[in-house]
C-alpha cells in the first residue's frame, strides 16, 4: 500500500547547521509529495510540495527534490534558525481520490 | 477570518458527556476531512467529505459522528468516548476536482486538543 517513512527524531541542532530530514515513500501510482510544518500549538502548514520527478520544492529556504529513483523527497535547509524549530512531516497523496498519507512526524530543536 | 478555523481550541470531558468540535473554512474548497493525531503516531484520517458528501470512513468507531451541513462546515460529535480518544483532531480542506479527480493540497485547522477523563 501507499506509505511514507520518515527519520525519527528528535534532531537538535545549533543554529546556521545544516539540516537533513529524510523522507522516503512507496506508492502505487504516481503521487505528490508535500512537506508540511507544525509549530508549537498550531496546526500543519504546508511547507513545500512537488508533484512530479525531478520536481524542486522551496520555500522560507527549505528546499526538497522529488527522486523517483530513490523514493524520496528528503527535507534539506542550508542554515537552520531557532524559528525553525517544529515538527515536519512528509506525506504523500496519490493522483488518484484525495487520501493522504503522512509519516509520524520528526521534532527538529534548534538551540541558538 | 481566513483559512481553517476550529473550536473549540481545547476541551476537556467525561467519558459519559457529549460534545461537538466544530471546523469551518473559508478557502471556498469543497472538500474536508477529520484526522486524529496522536503522539509518536501518523496522522490517522478519520473522515472525508466531498461535495458535503462521506466518501471515505476509515473504520472510526461509532462514538465519533462526524456531520457537514455544507461545504464550509464540519463537525464532529463525540458522545461516550474513552481515555485513549485522548488526541489533537486536525480539520483539513482541500478542494476536489470534479468526479472524483486529482486533489489539490490539504489546509489544516489549529486543532482541537481533546481531553477524555
Amino acid at each position: 500500500g501507499d506509505s511514507v517513512t520518515q527519520m525519527e527524531g528528535p534532531v537538535t541542532l545549533s543554529e546556521e547547521a545544516f539540516l537533513t530530514i529524510n523522507c522516503t515513500y512507496t506508492a502505487t501510482g504516481y503521487p505528490s509529495l508535500f512537506w508540511y510544518v507544525q509549530y508549537p500549538g498550531e496546526g500543519l502548514q504546508l511547507l513545500l510540495k512537488a508533484t512530479k520527478a525531478d520536481d524542486k520544492g522551496s520555500n522560507k529556504g527549505f528546499e526538497a527534490t522529488y527522486r523517483k529513483e530513490t523514493t524520496s523527497f528528503h527535507l534539506e535547509k542550508g542554515s537552520v534558525q531557532v524559528s525553525d524549530s517544529a515538527v515536519y512531516f512528509c506525506a504523500l497523496m496519490v493522483n488518484t481520490g484525495n487520501q493522504f498519507y503522512f509519516g509520524t512526524g520528526t521534532s527538529l530543536t534548534v538551540i541558538p | 477570518e481566513t483559512g481553517v478555523t476550529q473550536t473549540p481550541r481545547h476541551l476537556v470531558m467525561g467519558m459519559t458527556n457529549k460534545k461537538s468540535l466544530k471546523c469551518e473554512q473559508h478557502l471556498g474548497h469543497n472538500a474536508m476531512y477529520w484526522y486524529k493525531q496522536s503522539a509518536k503516531k501518523p496522522l490517522e484520517l478519520m473522515f472525508v467529505y466531498n461535495f458535503k458528501e462521506q466518501t471515505e470512513n476509515n473504520s472510526v468507531p461509532s462514538r465519533f459522528s462526524p456531520e457537514c451541513p455544507n461545504s464550509s462546515h464540519l463537525f464532529l460529535h463525540l458522545h461516550t468516548l474513552q481515555p485513549e480518544d485522548s488526541a489533537l483532531y486536525l480539520c483539513a480542506s482541500s478542494q476536489q476536482e470534479p468526479g472524483g479527480g486529482s486533489t489539490d493540497t490539504q489546509y489544516f485547522g489549529p486543532g482541537t486538543r481533546l481531553t477524555v477523563l
